[in-house]
């Protein structure tokens, strides 16, 4: 069964502080993993994504690395703000269809303290 | 950010209701999706569509119908509200994709309906 595992589950850090959120997956045959920003009440905004040629990518503030060998990411977030209290869903899409079926991980829920 | 709304926001309905909820976006995507998500669970995929008059069930069963008369429309309609069908649900598209996988093209989202049946 495709599956898309985070965590921690939640995660309390101070603002100005480093974080790194994980993503294990086991997803096949893989097609690309992406990390997208939920705030409370909203839909997902994407922040990444990597195919499996790729091992690192950055958006501002915000690096992404994957391993597809060992099938983990890591979203790793710089000089943390207040704005990045959200929750952080990593989702792994395959290739065995057109549809390129999205699997969806629970979130890990991240809560910036001044 | 993406060009892609819901209405509404908020809606709180007693059971045996019928409701709709919109979704609509001007970016000219042909591909519409609706997610249903309870909080602190995963997305579930329950329709899609790759078009007008084209719409398909998704992973997760619902008891929801959509349709897709308007390629910038995709409403969904509950006959009968129920508790068990209080949850986020959230409308998203994606880019012409030219004969290549879904998969690779960003997924654009709505920013949601939260439905609570009484």
């Amino acid at each position: 069964k495709n599956q898309v595992e985070q965590s921690p589950q939640s995660l309390i850090i101070l603002e100005g502080k480093n974080c790194t959120l994980q993503c294990n997956y086991t997803v096949s045959p893989f097609s690309n993993l992406r990390w997208y920003k939920q705030d409370t009440g909203r839909g997902p905004v994407s922040l990444t994504i990597m195919t499996f040629s790729e091992n690192t990518k950055s958006n501002g503030r915000y690096t992404a690395t994957l391993d597809a060998d060992t099938k983990q990411s890591s979203l790793h977030i710089t000089a943390s703000q207040l704005s990045d209290s959200a929750s952080y869903i990593c989702v792994v899409s395959d290739r065995g269809s057109t549809l390129g079926r999205l699997y969806f991980g629970r979130g890990t829920q991240l809560t910036v303290w001044p | 950010e993406a060009d892609i709304y819901q209405t509404p926001r908020y809606l709180v309905i007693g059971t045996g209701k019928k409701i709709t909820l919109e979704c609509s976006q001007t970016m000219g995507h042909d591909k519409m999706y609706w997610y249903q998500q309870d909080p602190g669970m995963e997305l579930h995929l329950i329709h899609y569509s790759y078009g007008v008059n084209s719409t398909e069930k998704g992973d997760l069963s619902s008891e929801s119908t959509v349709s897709r008369i308007r390629t910038e429309h995709f409403p969904l309609t509950l006959e009968s509200a129920r508790p068990s069908h209080t949850s986020q649900y959230l409308c998203a598209s994606i880019p012409p994709a030219n004969g290549v996988s879904d998969s690779s093209y960003e997924q654009y989202f709505g920013p949601g309906t939260r439905l609570t049946v009484t």
